[in-house]
């Protein structure tokens, strides 16, 4: 099956400050999604990304599927951000998706 | 505004012991799927539907049985419940339907269950 990993495992910003978290995955796919994981344990869908760029006010994705990797941009992140950033990616027509251990993403004052 | 509904959220079993988490979903999705997460890591599916009537497994299926007999209801069965299946719980849903569309998939809040 496919694997995905995810770098860094863990990452700690002061507030306002920019990041890049990214997914390589191990062969080609034609589903990959990025998830917010809050500290309540709440998961979020962020984007459904297999390819090209997408924006979503502070948040935005790319995923290059031909060089297999997908890099999720935060900027002017927010104390709220904090939580694990995830990303999963699936072949077929099922999201019988494959996860990534995670970025564990802490937003300092 | 349900979207993906599980119940219960909190639960503590003994070993041995058996138990369904059940899970709903108002989206009319026709996919739907069971993961669980152990402690600082990511989700792996445990058993998965296409459709009503249709179940097939996933990466981690031992010791779990599912049933699909309506579109919106997903159970999940644990049989003779064992200290390594203390974990969190998701289950989620996808496909084109009400609120949603496509692959974008829709996780429940999650039940945290403990076997000692």
């Amino acid at each position: 099956g496919i694997q995905v990993e995810q770098s860094p495992p863990d990452l700690i910003l002061q507030e306002g400050a920019n990041s890049t978290l990214r997914c390589n995955f191990s062969d080609s796919v034609n589903n990959l999604q990025w998830f917010h994981q809050n500290p309540w344990g709440q998961l979020i869908n962020l984007f459904y990304i297999p390819s090209g760029t997408k924006q979503n006010g502070r948040l935005s994705a790319t995923t290059v599927a031909t060089e297999r990797y997908s890099l999720l941009y935060i900027s002017s992140s927010q104390t709220t951000d904090s939580g694990v950033y995830f990303c999963a990616a699936s072949q077929g027509t099922a999201s019988k998706l494959t996860f990534g251990t995670g970025t564990r993403l802490q937003v300092t004052l | 505004n349900a979207g993906v509904t599980q119940t219960p959220k909190f639960r503590i079993l003994k070993i041995g012991q058996s138990m369904t988490l059940q899970c709903a979903q108002d989206m009319n999705h026709n996919y739907m799927y069971w993961y669980r997460q152990d402690p600082g890591m990511g989700l792996k599916l445990i058993y998965y539907s296409v459709g009503a009537g249709i179940t097939d497994k996933g990466e981690v299926p031992n010791g779990y049985n599912v049933s699909r007999s309506t579109t919106e209801d997903f159970p999940l069965r644990l049989e003779l419940a064992a200290p390594s299946q203390t974990s969190v719980y998701f289950c989620a849903s996808s496909g084109q339907g009400l609120r949603s569309s496509g692959n974008t998939i829709y996780f429940g809040e999650g039940s945290w269950l403990t076997v000692v």
